[in-house]
């Protein structure tokens, strides 16, 4: 069964400096990994998706690279703002018999940026 | 910007009723999802729906849970009895189908979510 660990589970940075967040994963077999942003009490903001066969995406400041034979990927924050805080989530979408491709999540870092 | 809508927002049900969440997926998406989190726990996939059936469960979406797309733009979760360990937020998601290799690598966008309290 996939599991997946992110690491750490809260991180508080001053703002401007850049950080990386762990996410790791039992079963290298996947389709993809997407991280996300969730708001305290909101919904799930996708910010990247990598498919199995890429090595890195990048969005604006945020770059994330994967993994697949380690069973890791980091999400990269260049020059953290206030408005990055929040919490980040890791998904990957692997095989999980029967015709199942279930998405399975971290539970999570939270990221505080102080100003 | 196209998105998930999800209503309502938070809804209060006594143990045993039958609650309906109802989710409006992008438009011209065709893979659609429900997912759940209990407070301060994992985001846990439910279900997973495409060409009017589902194509995959988990473990958690047993026979007292439903869905169903009315129409051509609504998506429902129905829990039929519910009880005291269903409070949590649920997100429904969507995503389009694109070209090879399937709908397995599909960016997923998700709603805003609805917080369901069964007291």
């Amino acid at each position: 069964k996939q599991e997946v660990t992110q690491i750490p589970a809260a991180l508080s940075v001053p703002e401007g400096e850049n950080l990386v967040l762990n996410c790791s994963f039992t079963d290298s077999a996947i389709y993809n990994l997407q991280w996300f942003r969730q708001d305290p009490g909101k919904g799930l903001t996708s910010l990247l998706l990598i498919q199995s066969s890429q090595r890195e995406q990048t969005s604006g400041r945020l770059n994330a690279s994967l993994d697949k034979s380690s069973g890791r990927s980091t999400l990269y924050i260049a020059a953290s703002q206030p408005g990055d805080s929040a919490t980040y989530l890791c998904a990957v979408r692997a095989y999980s018999g029967a015709g199942s491709y279930q998405l399975t999540f971290g539970k999570g870092t939270k990221l505080s940026v102080i100003p | 910007e196209p998105e998930v809508t999800q209503t309502p927002s938070h809804q209060v049900t006594q143990m045993g009723q039958e609650v309906i969440l109802r989710c409006v997926p992008i438009s011209n998406h065709l893979y659609f999802y429900w997912y759940r989190q209990i407070l301060g726990q994992k985001v846990e996939f439910l279900v997973s729906f495409y060409n009017n059936e589902i194509s995959e469960k988990s473990e958690i979406f047993d026979d007292q849970f439903s869905v169903e797309r009315p129409d051509g733009s609504n998506f429902t979760l129905k829990i039929r009895s519910t009880k005291l360990e269903d409070s949590a937020m649920y997100f429904c998601a969507s995503s389009e189908a694109l070209g090879s290799g399937g709908w397995g690598y599909n960016e997923q966008f998700f709603g805003p979510g609805t917080r369901l309290t069964v007291l």
